[in-house]
C-alpha cells in the first residue's frame, strides 16, 4: 500500500488566497485525520471523518478553514482567505478499528507558507 | 476525556546510554497507548502500541513501553542509544470506544557522538 498520499507537499501563496491541502487516505479505512503542526501550539486536531461524516470539527480554527470528504478515498482541507498565521504543517491521517485499536498512519505532510 | 502528559520537551543522551521519555496519561475508561516518531521533515510514524495485551511492549528499532497502571505511566525505552534515534517523540492516548486519540506536545531526543 502506498501509505496516506498528501499534495501538495509544499505550498508557498500570498495572504488572501485561498489554499486547498488534499488527502488520500489507506484504502479500506473508515476514519480520517486533519492535523496541524506549528512550533508554538505542538500538534493540533483540526477535524475527523468516519465514513465520510464529520464527527468532531472543534478544532477547525475559524470560519476560514472547511473540509469535505466527497469519498472514502478524497478529502480536501481548504483555508480561505489564508492568512500568514496559518502557516504550519497540515498532515492527514487515517485509520480503521480493527482488532488492536485505533493507530493513525500519517501522510508526509503539506508545509503551508503563507506570505 | 483522555490525555497524556510527556514529561520533558527535550531530552539529550550519548550514544549508547539508556533512552528514558516519559509518558503519563489520563483515562476515565481502558486506554489505548501509543507512541509515534516523527523524523525532520516528515510524518508521525507509529513506534508501538498497547491495546490491553501484555503490558511490555516491544516496537521497532528497539524500543520498547511498559504500561502501569497503578503509576498512569507508559514510558518509552530503549537500552542504547543510536544516533539515528534522534527525533520528535510523541505519546498518544485514545480509548477503547472511539477513536478521539489525543497526542502530547512531543519530546525531542538528542544523541549525543
Amino acid at each position: 500500500d502506498a501509505g496516506v498520499i498528501q499534495s501538495p507537499r509544499h505550498e508557498v501563496t500570498e495572504m488572501g488566497q485561498e489554499v486547498t491541502l488534499r488527502c488520500k487516505p489507506i484504502s479500506g479505512h473508515d476514519y480520517l485525520f486533519w492535523y496541524r503542526q506549528t512550533m508554538m501550539r505542538g500538534l493540533e486536531l483540526l477535524i475527523y471523518f468516519n465514513n465520510n461524516v464529520p464527527i468532531d470539527d472543534s478544532g477547525m480554527p475559524e470560519d476560514r478553514f472547511s473540509a469535505k470528504m466527497p469519498n472514502a478515498s478524497f478529502s480536501t482541507l481548504k483555508i480561505q482567505p489564508s492568512e500568514p498565521r496559518d502557516s504550519a504543517v497540515y498532515f492527514c491521517a487515517s485509520s480503521f478499528r480493527g482488532t488492536s485499536g485505533y493507530e493513525q498512519y500519517f501522510g508526509p505532510g503539506t508545509r503551508l507558507t503563507v506570505t | 476525556a483522555q490525555s497524556v502528559t510527556q514529561l520533558g520537551s527535550h531530552v539529550s543522551v550519548s550514544e549508547g546510554a539508556l533512552v528514558l521519555l516519559r509518558c503519563n496519561y489520563s483515562s476515565s475508561v481502558p486506554p489505548y497507548l501509543f507512541w509515534y516518531v516523527q523524523y525532520p521533515n516528515q510524518g508521525l510514524q507509529l513506534l508501538l502500541k498497547y491495546t490491553s495485551a501484555a503490558t511490555l511492549v516491544k516496537g521497532i528499532n528497539g524500543f520498547e513501553a511498559e504500561f502501569k497502571k497503578s503509576e498512569t505511566s507508559f514510558h518509552l525505552t530503549k537500552p542504547s542509544a543510536h544516533m539515528s534515534d534522534a527525533a520528535e517523540y510523541f505519546c498518544a492516548v485514545s480509548d477503547v470506544w472511539n477513536n478521539d486519540m489525543r497526542f502530547g506536545a512531543g519530546t525531542r531526543l538528542t544523541v549525543k557522538p
